[in-house]
């Protein structure tokens, strides 16, 4: 059964740093694109960050030089670590795994039940 | 702004059809996936590709595309229908992903 449990969520003041950690079983961790997807209190969901399984990395405008997507295939553990907060970064964290398959056909097939994070002054 | 467009709320009488729509001009190039979410849960995907769905969808979602424009379909809709529905695919230049700002389904 493939499992996704996110971790390390929490409260920060604006301009600090959190690291999130997603834990992952049940599936060949190294074969899989992995990916952060958040979504703010009442809003919609948004993607914030993905890396394939040989370690490619794409990033949303909005956090790009401020947040930084990791795995360690070892340890099937996706990490998103992230700097500079603002308040608009408080959400809820999802790690959400790549179904895979053709390029033009992308989805999200298993998500994890998400971390909250709350930037507050 | 997000770069697919859907409709904010539809609703749908118990047991009728519905179609939800998701526009933005990278549909043309990609498929659109399709989430279901209900309050307080993560999302779930129901429709991804042409018109796959995942194993334990009931066959009521369908999903199909013409143009820009990708649609999901639910035939005879239940009360546990009722939720948020979002579309995502890749932008248009391929590299990022996007969600539309989804759609509340209402089961009246």
């Amino acid at each position: 059964e493939v499992q996704l449990v996110e971790s390390g969520g929490g409260l920060v003041k604006p301009g600090g740093s959190l690291r999130l950690s997603c834990a992952a079983s049940g599936f060949t961790f190294s074969s899989y694109s992995m990916n952060w997807v958040r979504q703010a209190p009442g809003k919609g969901l948004e993607w914030v960050s993905s890396i394939t399984g040989s370690s490619y990395i794409y990033y949303a405008d909005s956090v790009k030089g401020r947040f930084t997507i990791s795995r360690d295939n070892a340890k099937t553990s996706l990490y998103l670590q992230m700097n500079s907060l603002r308040a608009e970064d408080t959400a809820v964290y999802y790690c959400a795994r790549d179904l895979g398959g053709s390029y033009r056909e992308h989805s999200f097939d298993y998500w994890g039940q998400g971390t909250p994070v709350t930037v507050f002054s | 702004s997000s770069e697919l467009t859907q409709d904010p709320a539809v609703s749908v009488a118990l047991g009728q059809t519905v179609r939800i729509t998701c526009q933005g001009d990278s549909l043309r190039s990609y498929y659109a996936s399709w989430y279901q979410q209900k309050p307080g849960q993560a999302p779930l995907l129901v429709i991804y590709g042409k018109n796959n769905r995942p194993s334990g969808i009931p066959d009521r979602f369908s999903g199909s595309s013409s143009g820009n424009t990708a649609s999901l379909t639910i035939t005879g809709a239940q009360a546990e229908d009722e939720a948020d529905y979002y579309c995502n695919s890749r932008d248009i230049s391929g590299d990022h992903l996007v969600f539309g700002g989804g759609t509340k389904l209402t089961v009246l």
